[in-house]
């Protein structure tokens, strides 16, 4: 099956820092990818599409300018957390559409201290 | 505005005995629905989609478009069923792949 990576898997960071998120698909290429954020005990929840070489399409309410996503390559989607602060400690899952499945990501956990 | 619900956060089971874990949506037009199962420190990865109508490990799911349903059952579990289950739904028929998510099942099947 398809396999998708994110790097890292987990890290922690000071407030006020960013921090990227990288999330490869290795053995297929994905013109769309997806990122979700998952509280403790939660569901997850679609924060952006992200689509190569074009602008991500963000969800209701999440901020544009803080989570930024590129998807430069059609195995490579980035999310970077600009500005972290505590708020946004939590678990981030990416997945990759290949071709009507979404594969997902093993997961970064983020902690702001 | 698309909703899935899953009532229960637990459930717990004897080995061999059936399993039937609940999902109800709420969608305005066409749906797609899908099970996800996350196993022990493992990924998320697809169990089944009702447009498929397979049954995958012995789970099978039926869309009940009257009763907005998708429950997901199987005759005999096994302890290795045990899991965190997630119903998706995709909205216009699956054709924009975005998935919600409910909140999940926790199944624990007991020796």
């Amino acid at each position: 099956g398809a396999v998708v990576s994110q790097h890292p898997s987990w890290v922690i960071c000071k407030s006020g820092t960013s921090v990227k998120i990288e999330c490869r698909s290795l053995d297929f290429q994905a013109t769309t990818m997806f990122w979700y954020r998952q509280f403790p005990k939660q569901s997850l929840m679609l924060m952006a599409t992200s689509n190569e070489g074009s602008k991500a399409t963000y969800e209701q309410g999440v901020e544009k300018d803080k989570f930024l996503i590129n998807h430069a390559s059609l195995t490579l989607s980035t999310l970077t957390v600009t500005s972290a602060h505590p708020e946004d400690s939590s678990f981030y899952i990416c997945s990759a559409l290949d071709p009507n499945e979404q594969f997902f990501g093993p997961g970064t956990r983020l902690t702001v201290l | 505005a698309q909703r899935v619900t899953q009532p229960e956060k637990l459930l717990s089971v004897f080995k061999g005995a059936p399993v039937e874990l609940k999902c109800n949506y709420s969608y305005s037009g066409s749906p797609e629905l899908f099970w996800y199962v996350q196993y022990s420190r493992q990924r998320l990865q697809l169990l089944l989609r009702h447009i498929s109508r397979e049954s995958i490990k012995g789970f099978t799911a039926d869309l009940n478009k009257g009763e907005t349903s998708f429950h997901l059952k199987k005759p005999f579990a096994q302890e290795e069923d045990s899991a965190m289950y997630y119903c998706a739904l995709s909205g216009d028929g699956g054709s924009n792949y975005k998935l919600t998510f409910g909140k999940g099942t926790l199944l624990t099947v007991n020796p």
